[in-house]
């Protein structure tokens, strides 16, 4: 069964500062998506990357930037330089390539950016 | 780019009643609806799937004959939740999936239930 891990209920940290939000994944697929949401108060889910099992390459976006191993089965996110308006619960989650494409989320963790 | 609404964004109803939650994909066909649901503090939990023209297909403890899920078009999914109680305050998110594996959330809807 398909299972992710965020382990790192929440963060609290002072602008300016880097932060990593680690993401563990569980699969027996050997084909996977990988994914990075933020939720800000308002609720909405905005999507910041999508990952395919079979690129491993890191990314970065800004000051947003992605690690992901497949040896240890982390998706970590780095923020760097991190301002308040990052501050929002950022979730990890993981879709396998057949059945019925569900999205299983992790638990998420709150991220708050102090002034 | 594609967008999802729903509608109502929120709604308060008393207790007993029963609350219609439409979800639309305006730009693209949603061939697949997901319905999550999300609680304070908490995860988004999938609550169905369906796809357009069939039966939704329910996860493991989700009462089917309390969360009515209906996807008659491709554009269009709606989640009645029947005789609606305050355990049912939640935020409730669906998610559109067309053709290549195209993906799109919803902004969700906030029930109340009194």
């Amino acid at each position: 069964a398909q299972k992710v891990t965020q382990a790192q209920t929440e963060i609290s940290v002072v602008e300016k500062e880097d932060v990593t939000l680690d993401c563990v994944y569980e699969t027996r697929d050997t084909t996977y998506y990988l994914f990075w949401y933020k939720q800000p108060p308002s609720g909405e889910l905005v999507f910041l990357i999508r990952r395919n099992s079979f690129d491993e390459q890191n990314e970065i976006s800004g000051r947003y930037s992605w690690n992901f191993q497949k040896s240890t089965s982390s998706f970590n996110f780095t923020i760097t330089a991190s301002q308040v308006v990052d501050s929002a619960v950022y979730f990890c989650a993981l879709k396998e390539s057949g059945g019925y494409n569900k999205l299983i989320f992790g638990a998420g963790t709150r991220l708050a950016v102090h002034p | 780019g594609a967008v999802v609404s729903q509608h109502p964004s929120w709604v308060i109803c008393k207790s007993g009643t029963s609350v219609k939650i439409e979800c639309r994909s305006l730009d693209f066909q949603a061939t697949t609806m997901f319905w999550y649901r999300q609680f304070p503090k908490q995860s988004l939990m999938l609550m169905a799937t369906s796809n357009e023209g069939s039966k939704a297909t329910y996860e493991q403890g989700v009462e089917k004959d309390k969360f009515l899920i209906n996807h008659a078009s491709l554009t269009l999914s709606t989640l009645t939740v029947t005789s609606a109680h305050p355990e049912d305050s939640s935020f409730y998110i669906c998610r559109g999936q067309g053709i290549a594996d195209t993906q799109y959330f919803g902004p969700g809807t906030r029930l109340t239930v009194l």
